[in-house]
């Protein structure tokens, strides 16, 4: 069965720590991986997408990286603010079939930040 | 910048109702999701459409339908409301291959 999984389920930290996120998934068979940042009670936010082809993304103080071989993904953030804190979720696009674009979510990272 | 539209942050409707949720992207994707989200269990597809007029079943489509007449608009349908179909629904769309792209959610309750 192809699953994502993150790890730890839940992170907090003080301000300025540098942090990573980790992702596994169970296939190295993938289209793509994207990284995504949830707000309470609010929708998703695309952070990173990173194809199959590539080993790593960077935006600002977020860089992500790929390593298709061992199933990981893992989201670096440097400089962690208290406006990081939010759920971030790791979702891949398994590779076969007619899936269209259809994405595996793991159950999220729960970043608290506080000053 | 890629938006994609929910037709209601908050939605409250009696059991036996029939409901409609409302999504609509701008950006000429073809393929556009339908997911529900629930503390524990995660996102879950419901149902997603490759073209219009064209749909596939998720993970978990039982009690619900589709809809897709244009290309920027795909429609959820709960035909009968029940109480276990209370959630946070969330509409995506992406272009075959890239980023997805997520509405902000429709929070329904079902009374």
């Amino acid at each position: 069965k192809q699953e994502v999984t993150q790890i730890p389920a839940a992170l907090s930290v003080p301000e300025g720590e540098n942090l990573v996120l980790n992702c596994s998934f169970t296939d190295s068979a993938i289209y793509n991986l994207q990284w995504f940042r949830q707000d309470p009670g609010k929708g998703l936010t695309s952070l990173l997408l990173i194809q199959s082809s590539q080993r790593e993304q960077t935006s600002g103080r977020l860089n992500a990286s790929l390593d298709k071989s061992s199933g990981r993904s893992t989201l670096y953030i440097a400089a962690s603010q208290p406006g990081d804190s939010a759920t971030y979720l790791c979702a891949v696009r398994y590779a076969g079939g007619t899936s269209y674009g259809k994405l595996t979510f793991g159950q999220g990272t729960i970043l608290t930040v506080h000053p | 910048d890629v938006k994609v539209t929910q037709s209601s942050r908050y939605l409250v409707k009696r059991t036996g109702e029939k409901v409609f949720l409302e999504c609509v992207q701008d950006m000429d994707h073809e393929n556009m999701f339908w997911y529900r989200q629930d503390p524990g269990l995660g996102l879950r597809l419901i149902y997603f459409s490759y073209d219009v007029k064209m749909k596939e079943k998720g993970d978990i489509p039982e009690g619900y339908s589709v809809s897709r007449e244009k290309k920027e608009r795909f429609s959820l349908i709960l035909e009968s409301a029940s109480t276990n179909q209370t959630s946070m629904y969330l509409c995506a769309s992406t272009k075959r291959g890239y980023e997805q792209y997520f509405g902000p959610g429709t929070r329904l309750t079902v009374t």
